[in-house]
């Protein structure tokens, strides 16, 4: 099975600040990579997708990028409604392996 | 509109049996592979299972394999997720989700609501 590393495991940031969140997988995926969101009790929601796609409505201000083994998630300018748990996802192969999240708190 | 909405979740004891199920709408639900997606309390997600759009593929975490069968039924849009020989680890939230083909690769775009399962005597 593919095993996907997320770090850091917890971030606190300041509203407007840009924060990047790292996945490394155990073995190449090329760029079959998805990152979601998800607040407590809510399910996840789709941002990117094939590691720098963004999702139909999602904002700008998220970015992906990274091929093969080491990927990113990058928020620019962070806005309240951004502070959550994110996951990487990859896709290349079944299982289809989650990150263990990132959460992301305000400072 | 896309929608999926699970049930059958609650409370069994160790070695108990459950079925899932996620009634979905608007889409094509024959054409679309379909996955189970579950969440421990406090902890990330995992993938569970995943089954092909005509049914004839399914894919298992090693965690569940011979224990879990994900099954559909197309006349009736609904997916399910027999679920047998629970164990106290297997209590999660169960997430269903849709697949982007009918084959089972890509991301999941829609997701249902959940549905709580707890194993515990």
């Amino acid at each position: 099975d593919i095993q996907m590393t997320q770090s850091p495991s917890t971030a606190s940031a300041f509203v407007g600040d840009r924060v990047t969140i790292t996945c490394r997988a155990s073995q190449s995926i090329t760029n079959w990579l998805a990152w979601f969101q998800q607040k407590p009790g809510k399910a996840p929601s789709l941002l990117i997708f094939d590691a720098s796609t963004l999702e139909t409505g999602v904002p700008p201000r998220f970015s992906g990028g990274g091929y093969g083994t080491e990927f990113t998630l990058t928020i620019t300018s962070l806005q309240p409604d951004d502070f959550a748990t994110y996951f990487c996802q990859q896709y290349h192969g079944y299982p289809f392996t989650f990150g263990q999240g990132t959460k992301l708190e305000i400072k | 509109e896309v929608q999926l909405l699970e049930s059958g979740g609650g409370l069994v004891q160790p070695g108990g049996s459950l079925r899932l199920s996620c009634v979905v709408s608007g889409f094509s639900f024959s054409n679309y592979a379909m996955s189970w997606v579950r969440q421990a309390p406090g902890k990330g997600l995992e993938w569970v299972s995943a089954l092909s759009g005509n049914g004839a593929t399914t894919y298992y975490a090693d965690s569940v394999k011979g224990r879990f069968t994900v099954s559909k039924d197309n006349s009736n849009n609904t997916l399910y997720l027999q679920m047998n020989s629970l164990r106290a680890e297997d209590t999660a939230v169960y997430y269903c989700a849709k697949n982007p083909d009918s084959y089972g690769s890509g991301s999941s775009q829609y997701w249902g609501l959940g549905t709580q399962v707890t194993v515990s005597s």
